[in-house]
């Protein structure tokens, strides 16, 4: 069963110092990884996906996420943190065995202090 | 180029009632996921469906929970006999048929908070 991780419930970043938020996976084969924020009593919104090639993504808003296969890991990353980046953060995984369905972390909390 | 779209946004039922939840996926999108997500909670898979076809239903409930995409008109999250553990925000995705040439992304709609008192 594929699974994902979020290790930690709340990120507090200084505005304008970078920011990572964590997620590592587990799925039988090749993954595909996804980033999604949540703005308050809003929906969902994509941020990126990795499906293959480079392992450096870059998606909205500034955000990119590296993955890193040894460690099973898709940190989000961001060089600079605004205060409008504070949100709640998903990553989800899905495998490449036809299965569609999202399985998603249980969400990160970024706080960006002004 | 609307998104995907619920309604209602919010839902109010008591016990025993059913809920309706209804979801219109965005313009040629044929594929629609439904997930839940409980109080601090990430969101739980539910069900993927086609047009008029169920093709993934291992995240619903055994019992009082069914979901169906007629040919025309929107999905339909039904929940009879409501409890006040399904209280929850109930989201929708969409996603277009695959074109074989990879992953489509699944783009979620804004929710429909359902509270049961």
């Amino acid at each position: 069963a594929q699974s994902v991780a979020q290790p930690e419930d709340q990120v507090n970043v200084a505005e304008g110092n970078p920011l990572t938020v964590k997620c590592t996976y587990s799925v039988s084969g090749n993954p595909y990884l996804f980033w999604y924020v949540q703005y308050p009593n809003r929906g969902l919104q994509f941020l990126l996906k990795y499906i293959t090639g480079d392992n450096l993504v870059k998606g909205s808003y500034g955000f990119e996420a590296e993955f890193n296969k040894s460690q099973t890991s898709f940190h989000l990353k961001k060089p600079s943190a605004l205060v409008s980046d504070s949100a709640l953060y998903f990553c989800a995984v899905r495998d490449m065995k036809g299965n569609e369905k999202l399985t998603f972390g249980t969400g990160t909390r970024l706080t960006i202090i002004p | 180029n609307a998104g995907v779209m619920q309604n209602p946004r919010h839902l109010v039922r008591r016990r025993g009632q059913e809920a309706r939840l209804r979801c219109s996926p965005m313009k040629g999108h044929s594929h629609v996921y439904w997930y839940r997500q409980l109080p601090e909670e990430g969101l739980k898979f539910m069900v993927y469906l086609q047009k008029e076809n169920i093709i993934d239903e291992s995240g619903m409930p055994k019992e009082r929970f069914s979901a169906e995409f007629p040919k025309e008109g929107p999905s339909i999250l039904r929940i009879q006999q409501v409890v006040r553990g399904d209280s929850a925000a109930y989201f929708c995705a969409s996603s277009p048929q695959r074109t074989g040439k990879g992953l489509e992304t699944q783009y979620f709609g804004p929710g429909t908070r359902l509270l049961v008192l």
